[in-house]
């Protein structure tokens, strides 16, 4: 399996600008997860979904940013405007919860990360 | 609500040292604990996890072990390299309470000198 998949890996942007990252989970993952990484914050969970529909967004700063996830292949993270505090790696990660029979699995598998710099 | 509270680094070491990394947690459930590791320009990977009480988890020579009783998940090496270098997060998933979501310790930055 090629693991989660993310676009682009660096992203360099002036303020106000439109940003849009992209993120392919690992086939059959029911679970994918928004990650900001920050020197100053730490690891934030931004929001995560549950079969394609957000389940917990509380980790969103602000209504500049959204997140959507069309299908089971693909997840969009947008921020609009962006401005420079959001400089930051954005990570997606994915999980799987297999049925009763295989119990429930909590290991989340980590994409590379995209680097946003905003200026 | 759930949290975990990690040794904050920065750890610097000799190649060939005992390495611990502390990590304790509060949960409301019986969660899973995780340890992660990210590598310079790269994503986090898992590096070992326990589901349970008294389970050891374990991985490149790397341990922890579940210890309900002092609701601890301690890292340890007995002898680390310089391939080793890298930061070090502590997680837990409390499926059990209700949440998929893992909540990360601040992380552990280890730096192994040759």
């Amino acid at each position: 399996d090629a693991g989660v998949i993310q676009s682009p890996r660096h992203e360099v942007t002036e303020m106000g600008q439109e940003v849009t990252l992209r993120c392919k989970p690992i086939s059959g993952h029911d679970y994918l997860f928004w990650y900001r990484q920050t020197m100053m914050r730490g690891l934030e969970l931004l929001i995560y979904f549950n079969n394609n529909v957000p389940i917990d967004d509380s980790g969103m700063p602000e209504d500049r940013f959204s997140a959507k996830m069309p299908n089971a292949s693909f997840s969009t993270l947008k921020i609009q405007p962006s401005e420079p505090r959001d400089s930051a790696v954005y990570f997606c990660a994915s999980s799987q919860r297999p049925g009763l029979a295989g119990g429930p699995t909590d290991t989340q598998y980590f994409g590379p990360g995209t680097r946003l710099t905003v200026l | 609500g759930d949290s975990v509270t990690q040794m904050e680094g920065p750890v610097t070491l000799s190649e060939e040292a005992f390495l611990t990394i502390n990590c304790t947690y509060t949960a409301t459930g019986y969660p899973s604990l995780f340890w992660y590791v990210q590598y310079p320009g790269e994503g986090l990977q898992l590096l070992l996890k326990a589901t349970k009480a008294d389970d050891k988890g374990s991985n490149k020579g790397f341990e922890a072990t579940y210890r309900k009783e002092t609701t601890s998940f301690h890292l340890e090496k007995g002898s680390v390299q310089v391939s080793d270098s890298a930061v070090y997060f502590c997680a837990l998933s409390d499926l059990g309470g209700g949440s998929e979501k893992l909540v990360f310790g601040k992380g552990t930055k280890l730096t192994v000198n040759p």
